[in-house]
This record gives C-alpha cells, sequence and structure tokens, in this order.
C-alpha cells in the first residue's frame, strides 16, 4: 500500500503558459501533501506544504502566486506553474503523508517540466 | 549554518562488496534521520529510518547507524549487486513537525 502517482510524468510548454501537475494517493488517505522541486544533482528543496481543505503553507523564498497549490481532497493535490519561464524547468515531485506530521511520506514519481 | 552533507558525490564498487555511503551534519539535533533511493527519473522510495535514540538499523542487506555525538549516519549495503546502482538520500528531521531536510545524494555503481 501507500502508492503515489503524478500526472503527466513529463510536459514540455512554451513561456508564459500555465502548467498543471496532479498527484494522487491511490491507495490511502492523504491528511498531508507536500511539493519539492529537485535540479539536476541538488537535494529535493520542499515548495509547500497542503492539507486538505485549507491552504498551502509555503517555505520561504517560494512564490504563492506562482506556485498555485490546492488540495481538494483527500487523495489529490494539484501544482499550477503560472506563467512559466525556462528558469522554472526542473523535476517536481509529490509526496503524501497519511499524518499531519512530516515523517512518513510516501512519494510519487516526479514530474519532468521542461519550459521552452 | 545548518548543513547536511553527503560527502561522496559518487561512489563505484565491485560486485559483492559492501557499499558506505556517509551523511553528516551541522548544527541540527534531529529527532530521526531517513535514507532514500532515488533512480533517475523517478521520485525517492523510502528506505530506513533511525531515531537519535537508536544507534544501529538493519533491513534485510542494509544497514543505518546514527551517531550523535560525530554528527553523522553510516549507511551500508552488504552483498552489493548491480541493481542496488542508484543514488541514496540521506534526510533529517528536527522533530515530527518540521519538514525533511535532504542531503544531495550519492549515487552509487555496483560494477559487476
Amino acid at each position: 500500500g501507500a502508492v503515489v502517482s503524478q500526472h503527466p510524468s513529463w510536459v514540455i510548454c512554451k513561456s508564459g503558459t500555465s502548467v498543471k501537475i496532479e498527484c494522487r494517493s491511490l491507495d490511502f488517505q492523504a491528511t498531508t501533501m507536500f511539493w519539492y522541486r529537485q535540479f539536476p544533482k541538488q537535494s529535493l528543496m520542499l515548495m509547500a506544504t497542503s492539507n486538505e481543505g485549507s491552504k498551502a503553507t509555503y517555505e520561504q523564498g517560494v512564490e504563492k502566486d506562482k506556485f498555485l497549490i490546492n488540495h481538494a481532497s483527500l487523495t489529490l493535490s494539484t501544482l499550477t506553474v503560472t506563467s512559466a519561464h525556462p528558469e522554472d524547468s526542473s523535476f517536481y515531485i509529490c509526496s503524501a503523508s497519511k499524518t499531519s506530521g512530516y515523517n512518513e511520506q510516501f512519494f510519487g514519481p516526479g514530474t519532468r517540466l521542461t519550459v521552452l | 549554518s545548518q548543513k547536511i552533507e553527503q560527502n561522496s558525490e559518487a561512489l563505484n564498487i565491485q560486485e559483492g562488496k559492501t557499499a558506505t555511503l556517509t551523511c553528516n551534519y551541522t548544527n541540527y539535533s534531529p529527532a530521526y534521520l531517513q535514507w532514500y533511493r532515488q533512480d533517475p527519473g523517478r521520485g525517492p522510495v523510502f528506505l530506513l529510518l533511525i531515531r537519535e535514540n537508536e544507534k544501529e538499523k538493519r533491513k534485510e542487506r542494509l544497514k543505518v547507524t546514527f551517531d550523535t555525538t560525530l554528527k553523522q549516519s553510516l549507511f551500508h549495503i552488504t552483498a552489493s549487486q548491480p541493481a542496488d546502482s542508484a543514488t541514496y538520500l540521506c534526510a533529517l528531521a528536527p522533530d515530527l513537525n518540521t519538514p525533511l531536510v535532504f542531503g544531495k545524494g550519492t549515487r552509487l555503481s555496483v560494477i559487476a
């Protein structure tokens, strides 16, 4: 159990457009979902934490108006990169937790975003 | 400043040998530390968690140690196989209510 999926697995878009990435917990209810970004050969960097039905908590330096997070249900969270630019190109990974803590996270397979 | 460092970006070992990966941290007092495996283009997969009051944890061919005096965790894979080739990440959390902080990872290559 504890499977997390992401869709799409990769996306290429033009500069200035918006891209939506979905994260789903397939066999459990996720109290909390997390969004990370990972640049090549770099650490996973937490962008934001979201709880179902409430506003996401963004990490310092992450623009909440640019990276819109919606945690509409206990099994689905979406990340929308608005007005994407080439520097937003990265590997975006979500994770989900069955509890409100951080200690047991199940990661999705990631989404590779390339902005031209 | 707070840092978490995996001191080898890459490690090559012969099949059958024991791989040892190191994770050092500075200016943290983590409640626990985790190790993950990440394959290229994939999300991390949880392997082991070790708490601050535990010195060692084992799972099949994996062993993790945690030395809070040295501020270091060691991750061992015994009888390594080419299928163990991947990037291994350590992550720590000061407590249950603080986000995980990840190291950059060590890319392990097991050569047949």
